[in-house]
């Protein structure tokens, strides 16, 4: 079953914040994070997995609430190149060999 | 950038042919995937693979099968497509389902099934 993210799309102007969430019904053991950019394939952020520990991105952070079986991706101080599509993936347990993808949300960051 | 490529990049054809996508690596990786992206869908797994002739069905398996008879190699057959089958179609390889599983994409081929 498919993550669902919030919002769908969101169009900030470049130095904003954002947020996006990813949740799931099921009880996790990673999120990943991923971003594509019009007609590009999608290029790995960020892992984080059960018990706190975060792989990935500098200027990009993310949390992980394994109660709650959501992450949320924090983009600070937004730059034109973070417009794309951010999708999360879902791992439900340590070795499962599929990622699951979320539907997807479109951020357009404007100068 | 990691060796992955995906061949055709653009097809189209007429419903009811068979179609072939091929996926190549040269990172020697264990695992490969099938993902299929639609609008509001976002990536949907549709066959994966974890070693030669190794392979299972992901979320939206039915109309398609695979093979990987080499390492490198990873075939999405389209028995008889579909215009529901229009997509673009990514293929990604990881090391492993390992703590740090991390998938890196092909550029993606899009097909369009009149």
């Amino acid at each position: 079953q498919q993550p669902v993210q919030s919002p769908q799309a969101v169009i900030l102007r470049e130095g904003e914040d954002a947020v996006i969430n990813c949740s799931s019904s099921k009880a996790l053991y990673s999120v990943h994070w991923y971003r594509q950019k019009h007609g590009e394939a999608p290029v790995f952020l960020m892992i984080l997995l059960k018990g706190g520990e975060q792989k990935g991105h500098e200027k990009i952070s993310a949390s992980f609430n394994e109660k709650k079986q959501q992450s949320s991706l924090y983009l600070t101080a937004s730059q034109l190149s973070y417009s794309g599509t951010y999708f999360c993936g879902s791992q439900e347990v340590q070795g499962a060999q599929k990622l699951v993808f979320g539907q997807g949300t479109r951020l357009t960051i404007n100068p | 950038d990691a060796g992955i490529t995906q061949s055709p990049r653009h097809k189209v054809t007429e419903t009811g042919t068979p179609v072939t996508l091929r996926c190549h690596q040269t990172e020697n990786h264990r695992y490969m995937y099938w993902y299929r992206q639609d609008p509001g869908h976002g990536l949907r797994l549709i066959h994966y693979s974890y070693g030669v002739k190794d392979t299972d069905k992901g979320e939206v398996s039915d109309g398609y099968s695979v093979s990987r008879s080499k390492t490198e190699d990873f075939l999405l057959t389209l028995e008889s497509a579909t215009s529901s089958q229009t997509s673009v179609y990514f293929c990604a390889i990881s090391e492993g389902p390992t703590v740090a599983n991390v998938l890196t994409f092909g550029a993606g081929s899009r097909l369009t099934v009149l």
